[in-house]
Parts: C-alpha cells; sequence; structure tokens
C-alpha cells in the first residue's frame, strides 16, 4: 500500500540551528501538508501546499518556517532558527485532491530542540 | 468555545466490549468527518470518513455523524486488544485544512 515516508525519524538541535525536515508523498497526490503534535497536545495544522505554492497557513506558520517541493517527488518543511518550543512531531501529509479527498499522514519526524 | 472537544480519556474497558468514542464541534461549516487512530509516537491512520449525517459501518467500527446536535461518534464492536490506541476525531473545514480533537486515549484489556 502506497505510504507518505518521512525523514529523519528523530532529530536533536540545538537552539538557533536550521533544521530541515524531508517527507515523500504518495507518488500520484497533488496536495502536501504539514501538521504538528507537541507532546501531549492535538495535531496541529502548519501549511498546505498544491501547484507549487502555499495554499493556506495557519499562525503557528511564521516567517522561521518555509516549505519547498525541490523535485517531483520530495516535499520539506524548514524551521530557520529553531526554539524550545519547536519541539514536537512533525507530520507530513498529502492528498489526491481537495474537498472531499482522504488525507494520509507520515509517520512523523520527531524534533528535540535543547 | 474550542472548535472541536473531545474527551481525553483514558478510556479502559474489557475486551469484546463495545466502546463509544465522541466529539463535539461548534463550527456548522464543518462538512467531512474522520476518525483515525494513532498509536504511539506514530502517525494517525484513517479509520472512517463520513460526510453526511448518519452511521457508515466497516467491519467492527461505525461512524455516525448527528449534524444538527453537531456530535460524532466512533463505535468499536467486539473490541480487542491491539485497538489500544489514541483515536482522535478530525473535521475538514474549508477545502483542505483538517481540525483534530485532543484525542482520546483507549485501552483494551485482556
Amino acid at each position: 500500500e502506497p505510504e507518505v515516508t518521512q525523514t529523519p525519524s528523530h532529530q536533536v538541535t540545538q537552539m538557533g540551528q536550521e533544521v530541515i525536515l524531508r517527507c515523500v508523498p504518495i507518488s500520484n497526490h497533488l496536495y502536501f501538508y504539514w501538521y504538528r503534535q507537541i507532546l501531549g497536545q492535538k495535531v496541529e495544522f502548519l501549511v498546505s501546499f498544491y501547484n507549487n505554492e502555499i495554499s493556506e497557513k495557519s499562525e503557528i506558520f511564521d516567517d522561521q518556517f518555509s516549505v519547498e517541493r525541490p523535485d517531483g517527488s520530495n516535499f520539506t518543511l524548514k524551521i530557520r532558527s529553531t526554539k524550545l518550543e519547536d519541539s514536537a512531531m512533525y507530520f507530513c501529509a498529502s492528498s489526491e485532491g481537495d474537498v472531499g479527498n482522504t488525507i494520509y499522514f507520515g509517520e512523523g519526524s520527531w524534533l528535540t530542540v535543547v | 468555545q474550542k472548535e472541536v472537544e473531545q474527551d481525553p480519556g483514558p478510556l479502559s474497558v474489557p475486551e469484546g466490549a463495545i466502546v463509544s468514542l465522541n466529539c463535539t464541534y461548534s463550527n456548522s461549516a464543518f462538512q467531512y468527518f474522520m476518525w483515525y487512530r494513532q498509536y504511539s509516537r506514530k502517525g494517525p491512520e484513517l479509520l472512517m470518513y463520513t460526510y453526511s449525517s448518519g452511521n457508515k459501518e466497516d467491519g467492527r467500527f461505525t461512524a455516525q455523524v448527528d449534524k444538527s446536535s453537531k456530535y460524532i461518534s466512533l463505535f468499536i464492536r467486539d473490541s480487542q486488544p491491539s485497538d489500544s490506541a489514541t483515536y482522535l476525531c478530525a473535521m475538514r473545514k474549508g477545502a483542505q485544512k483538517l481540525v483534530f480533537g485532543q484525542g482520546t486515549r483507549l485501552t483494551i484489556n485482556p
């Protein structure tokens, strides 16, 4: 069964460092997303991406965050200058279409900022 | 008032019991309703996806949506220890964004 894959599974980084989280969405999917889950809290939407541009973003997704689809298969989330409060599980997700289509999640990348 | 409310539990039931999980929501703009299962430190896995009010059944799982009451439920019949996980309700607002509940931690005791 096709799946969304994410790397790394776990990353520890020092405060202020840049981090890039990588994702390979399901191959025929056109919509890509990043969600975040701080330990013990709910899954929160960060950003959606379609046709090589951001289509929606939350208030969490400020200037320190950026997304990119550098080639035909990868989708990345960059955090420019990490803060302690960025420690969370980051989930990449994808869907074939928008309205009415199922969103499939990856296994997540656990980011620890120290 | 939170957009989506879900009792975080924990909920502990004996094997074979019927489990009822629920969410309420405040925004009548929500059109699509989902239940995801999440094992510890793993990604959400889609269980059920519904659009209209009413019931949808898939094996041991039944999803129920009552738009007039802004209330959704997931029923698990003949619960198994492997069903032990956190269950997340999620709702779709607009074209793309999912709004999740807090998640209910469920344990099925053998």
